[in-house]
């Protein structure tokens, strides 16, 4: 079975503040996919990053850095230097051989001025 | 270019019913799939379709149905509703769901449903 655990159900930092996401996921495939959405409060997800199992360059777009490590099955997502709009609900994501995408439970981030 | 277009925004229905919420996929976008996301269980996957056949189920009663048409919009069905079915559908599509490999999924804002 696949399951992603988001341990961090709440988050609160300061602007300018740096804040890691954590997220550890389980699965049996060899072949998979990792996911990052940030939910804002209008609903919709939008999506951030797309790990294969295969890449584990870490990355790095802006603000935002991705550090993918097999070996403790972790997939963190970093904000450097937040701002109030990062405000939302992280979510890590999971894609295996089931063609399921599944999902972790969410952290809720808020970035107070 | 628009994107993924849920309706209604808000719905309220009585235990029994049934109701049906409707997804219109970004333009050129041949996947759908819809998911429900509650405080307890968070997002879970309901189902996915593709070229107006269902390619992927979730862990769902039979309550649970959808279809998509061929202009790729779909719909999803929930019928005998019940108070556990009040939750957040969100619908997202893609390009196409390439088997062994893992499109960007766009998601709509979403259906907020309240059964009562």
């Amino acid at each position: 079975a696949q399951k992603v655990t988001q341990a961090q159900t709440e988050i609160s930092v300061v602007e300018k503040e740096d804040v890691t996401l954590d997220c550890v996921y389980e699965t049996r495939d060899t072949t998979y996919y990792l996911f990052w959405y940030k939910q804002p409060p209008s609903g919709e997800l939008v999506f951030l990053i797309r790990r294969n199992s295969f890449d584990e360059q870490n990355e790095i777009s802006g603000r935002y850095s991705w550090n993918f490590q097999k070996s403790t099955s972790s997939f963190n997502f970093t904000i450097t230097a937040s701002q109030v709009v990062d405000s939302a609900v992280y979510f890590c994501a999971l894609k295996g051989g089931s063609e399921k995408l599944v999902f972790g439970k969410g952290t809720k981030l808020t970035v107070n001025p | 270019k628009a994107g993924v277009t849920q309706t209604p925004r808000y719905l309220i229905k009585t235990r029994g019913q049934q109701v049906t919420l409707s997804c219109s996929p970004i333009s050129g976008h041949r996947s759908v799939s819809w998911y429900q996301q509650t405080p307890g269980q968070g997002l879970q996957f309901l189902f996915e379709y593709f070229s107006e056949t269902q390619r992927n189920k979730g862990n769902f009663p039979g309550r649970f149905s959808g279809r998509q048409f061929s202009n790729s919009r779909s719909e999803m069905n929930v019928s005998t509703l019940e108070l556990g079915d009040s939750a957040l559908y969100l619908c997202a599509s893609s390009l196409t769901p390439n088997r062994g490999s893992a499109e960007k999924l766009f998601f709509g804002s979403g259906t907020q449903l309240s059964v009562l």
